[in-house]
């Protein structure tokens, strides 16, 4: 596609169920990150992979956090055993690779935990 | 520890005339700064970006400026048109980091509206 798609664009859940976001970057860009925004917040990294490889999985909140990529294609980040402070929303980027600084975001997925 | 700062939550500004949306950062590291424009209900979009080794970049529109010194930079839209109404996030990336390889650290972003 044109741009950085991620799906499901909403998601409710309750607490203590695991949800999985997937994101599907921009052809060719081999670099792929994740982010989350909690609400009247600023963008927080939480990972990225360079190819398939995620080199720093530092950034991720909690070790209920995990995230895969196949390829150089489709990432998906699951949370498991969600908790309220999980709400905000899971935006993705892509860019052509490690070096590049711009970063092309996709609309992001709100998740809320009830 | 906030590393990139937009101390404006809001700033509104008459459509035609200039509206400028100050940042500011503390790691001396950072060598690379965006802006980023984001709609509701939308991703960020790239807007512009500056090496540190330049401390202006025109494009159309749209100049930021950066004052190393200050650790300070600033984005200015002139003239200001109500499509600019959007949040607008400053970010900032260390070389060291290989380009993107710690992400962008994002300010909290300024909500920009331009009144008719």
């Amino acid at each position: 596609g044109a741009g950085v798609s991620q799906s499901p664009s909403n998601k409710v859940t309750e607490k203590g169920k695991d949800v999985e976001l997937r994101c599907d970057p921009i052809s060719g860009h081999t670099a792929l990150y994740w982010y989350r925004q909690r609400l009247g917040q600023g963008l927080e990294f939480l990972i990225y992979f360079q190819g398939n490889s995620a080199p720093d999985k530092s950034g991720l909140p909690s070790d209920r956090f995990s995230a895969e990529r196949t390829g150089e294609s489709v990432s998906t980040l699951t949370i498991q055993r969600t908790q309220q402070e999980d709400s905000a929303v899971y935006l993705c980027a892509s860019s052509r690779d490690i070096a590049a600084y711009e970063q092309y975001f996709g609309p992001g997925t709100r998740l809320t935990v009830t | 520890d906030q590393q990139v700062k937009q101390n404006s939550p809001s700033l509104s500004v008459q459509e035609g005339r200039i509206s400028i949306l100050n940042c500011d950062y503390t790691n001396s590291m950072f060598d690379y700064f965006l802006w980023y424009k984001k709609y509701p209900a939308e991703g960020p979009t790239f807007l512009i970006s500056i090496s540190s080794i330049k401390d202006k970049n025109e494009d159309g529109r749209f100049t930021v400026f950066l004052n190393k010194s200050a650790k300070h930079l600033s984005l200015h839209i002139v003239p200001s048109q109500p499509g600019d109404s959007a949040v607008y996030f400053c970010a900032a990336s260390a070389s060291n980091s290989g380009g993107g390889a710690d992400g962008l650290t994002f300010g909290k972003g300024t909500h920009l509206i331009i009144q008719p």
